[in-house]
């Protein structure tokens, strides 16, 4: 039973690029959570989605940042014209319901901003 | 803010001691969660403390919860090298379960 999936793992961009961070839940999972985490810190909530449907995003910056989780295929993580300061590692998690209480994360992918 | 705060931020000791952290929340919960994180890793589940709950093992670790002084610790009995890692709290809102609030984390390190 493979568990969560992202990719890339490491991720490099040029300040003004896009970037793109994929995250697969574990079977049976329908609820995905991104989170982010600066280094030296523990992670913070970014948004939280069901299929094609954005539940709370009250972590997410207000500019250059969306979530996506399709009907068929992974959530999406894009970041537009990427910052510096957007450096970090992203994690997802996953659930199989709602306050389940137990998330499931993936090894994260580290984005680094040139 | 950040809703837990772990004390100590860093730990040292020697394989075979006990290592305790400690976590601090704010707000009411209705479960408190422990992660592991090795560096430059993903997060690995360790444990699930419900609110109604007080005390709760598995294998060498021990999970206390204080809804009173809304404080969890977390006992690591006979540390080993490899239980060298950072150690987070996690907790949800009482009316919101879905999103996870972390801890600043206790950096944790076991010397051979």
């Amino acid at each position: 039973n493979a568990g969560v999936m992202q990719n890339p793992r490491h991720l490099v961009r040029r300040r003004g690029q896009e970037a793109r961070l994929r995250c697969s839940p574990m079977k049976g999972h329908s609820h995905v959570y991104w989170y982010r985490q600066l280094p030296e810190e523990g992670l913070k909530f970014m948004v939280y989605l069901q299929k094609e449907n954005i539940i709370d995003e009250s972590g997410m910056p207000k500019e250059r940042f969306s979530a996506e989780f399709p009907k068929e295929g992974p959530s999406i993580l894009r970041i537009q014209q990427v910052v510096r300061g957007d450096s970090a590692a992203y994690f997802c998690a996953s659930s199989p319901g709602a306050g389940v209480g137990e998330q499931y994360f993936g090894p994260g992918t580290r984005l680094t901003v040139t | 803010s950040q809703q837990g705060e772990e004390d100590p931020q860093a730990l040292s000791i020697q394989e075979g001691e006990n290592a305790t952290m400690n976590c601090s929340y704010k707000t009411s919960i209705n479960n408190l969660q422990w992660y592991r994180q090795n560096s430059g890793r993903g997060l690995v589940h360790l444990i699930l403390i419900r609110s109604n709950e007080r005390e709760k093992h598995s294998g060498r670790l021990r999970v206390t919860l204080d809804t009173s002084k809304k404080s969890s610790s977390l006992l690591i009995t006979a540390s080993r090298a490899a239980d060298t890692a950072s150690y987070f709290c996690a907790t949800d809102f009482l009316y919101n379960t879905d999103k996870l609030i972390f801890g600043t984390g206790t950096r944790l390190q076991v010397f051979p």
